[in-house]
């Protein structure tokens, strides 16, 4: 059975201060792994799609980087608004299986 | 360009009613998927849909639960005789192409309060 652990459950950053979110995974056969922001009462909004390890991603603070067994999501120099849930998901090919998400505070 | 919508936002119903929660995709998707989101829990598949068809619904309840997606108009998921832990939030999303390979769009979500 596919499952996605995301660590921590929760990070507090100051502004400015750079760190990383992992979304580990077993998968029977990966065929995507995706990153979503959730801010609260609203729906994930899609971020970085990644393929094949070794693969990398960017938008503006954010990076996603993919390896065999992980992900990892680099959040440079954070705003506060980058406060919100981070979900990562991988696709099997049949059915996407959705980690539990961190949530980011990011203090000014 | 519309995103994925929902309606309604907000939708509240007494034990033993029926919900019924709608969902229209992007312009031009036919592949729809419904999801469930408890407070403080990650989003569990529950049903995917291709125009007039169930492709998977191993997420969803056998019971109570059901969901179409009519060739003409938005997909809906259908929830009988409601409970107080179907209370959630019901996320629809989107996809051009299936195969779980391809990004998902999401709407805003519908929240179930089962008083």
């Amino acid at each position: 059975e596919d499952q996605v652990t995301q660590s921590p459950e929760a990070l507090r950053l100051q502004e400015g201060e750079s760190s990383s979110l992992n979304c580990s995974y077993t998968v029977s056969g990966l065929r995507g792994l995706f990153w979503y922001r959730q801010d609260p009462g609203k729906g994930p909004e899609f971020l970085f799609t990644l393929y094949s390890a070794g693969e990398e991603k960017e938008k503006e603070r954010l990076k996603a980087t993919l390896t065999k067994k992980e992900s990892f999501l680099h959040i440079t120099a954070p705003k506060p608004e980058d406060s919100a849930t981070y979900l990562c998901a991988v696709g099997d090919g049949q059915n996407f299986v959705f980690g539990p998400g961190t949530r980011l505070s990011v203090l000014p | 360009n519309a995103g994925v919508m929902q309606n309604p936002r907000h939708l509240v119903r007494r034990r033993g009613q029926e919900a019924r929660l709608r969902c229209s995709p992007v312009k031009g998707h036919s592949h729809v998927y419904w999801y469930r989101q408890l407070p403080e829990e990650g989003l569990k598949f529950m049903v995917y849909l291709q125009k007039e068809n169930i492709i998977d619904e191993s997420g969803m309840p056998k019971e109570r639960f059901s969901a179409e997606f009519p060739k003409e108009g938005p997909s809906i998921l259908r929830i009988q005789q409601v409970v107080r832990g179907d209370s959630a939030a019901y996320f629809c999303a989107s996809s051009p192409y299936g195969q779980a390979y391809n990004e998902q769009f999401f709407g805003p979500g519908t929240r179930l309060t089962v008083l």
